[in-house]
């Protein structure tokens, strides 16, 4: 079965500061992999995704990730953060063996500081 | 994307009772899950509802415990039954739209069992 390692629980970084949030999976085909935010008290919202492709992928809110099959990484960055920015991170993982559901990482908590 | 609403927002049960959370689509999908997300915590999918068929519960999760419904394509409800605090958790339903694997959430239910 496939399993997301999100291995930072908490980061914190300076407004304007660059950000780069890890992310490794394992699975043994192609995955299909996502990067969801959640804001205190809201519902996931997706930020971007990867099916297959440009392994470099763009996404909303200036985010963007990028696919290593080498690897096994689909890590998040940002040039530049903003005070907006700060909630909770949120890797998945879906399979390509037509379970279609998606398994999701344990979070990374992103504070900015002034 | 889709917007999905949820009812209730949040709710403070007491023990022993129950109580049904409601999801609405503001158009059909096939595919619908339930979540529970507890404090601090990643999600884990508590089912999948498909209109037309029974849910699908994950491995830790029964019909009897998370009773789900879905009369159409727009609509589905899960059911909190006998609630005890540890079911206090945020419960969230998403639906499949746009690719497989991509999943829109709605903004939760915030339940607190006393």
């Amino acid at each position: 079965a496939q399993s997301v390692t999100q291995p930072d629980i908490h980061i914190t970084v300076s407004e304007g500061a660059s950000l780069e949030l890890r992310c490794n999976y394992s699975y043994g085909a192609t995955p299909y992999l996502f990067w969801y935010v959640q804001s205190p008290g809201q519902g996931l919202q997706l930020l971007l995704k990867y099916f297959s492709g440009d392994t470099l992928v763009q996404g909303i809110k200036g985010f963007e990730a990028e696919f290593k099959r080498s690897q096994s990484s689909f890590n998040l960055r940002k040039p530049s953060v903003h005070w907006s920015d700060a909630a909770e991170y949120f890797c998945a993982v879906g399979s390509t063996f037509g379970n279609e559901k998606l398994t999701f990482g344990t979070g990374t908590r992103l504070t900015i500081i002034p | 994307s889709a917007v999905i609403s949820q009812k209730p927002s949040r709710d403070i049960c007491q023990r022993g009772t129950s109580l049904t959370i409601q999801c609405q689509v503001d158009s059909q999908v096939t595919m619908m899950f339930w979540y529970r997300q507890q404090p601090g915590q990643s999600l884990t999918l508590i089912a999948t509802a498909n209109q037309g068929s029974e849910a699908t519960y994950e491995s830790g999760f029964v019909i009897d415990k998370f009773p789900i419904s879905r009369p159409n394509l727009t609509f589905s409800t899960l059911t909190v039954s006998n609630m005890s605090p540890e079911d206090s958790s945020i419960y969230l339903c998403s639906v499949e739209r746009d690719s497989p694997y991509e999943q829109y959430f709605g903004p939760g239910t915030r339940l607190t069992v006393t």
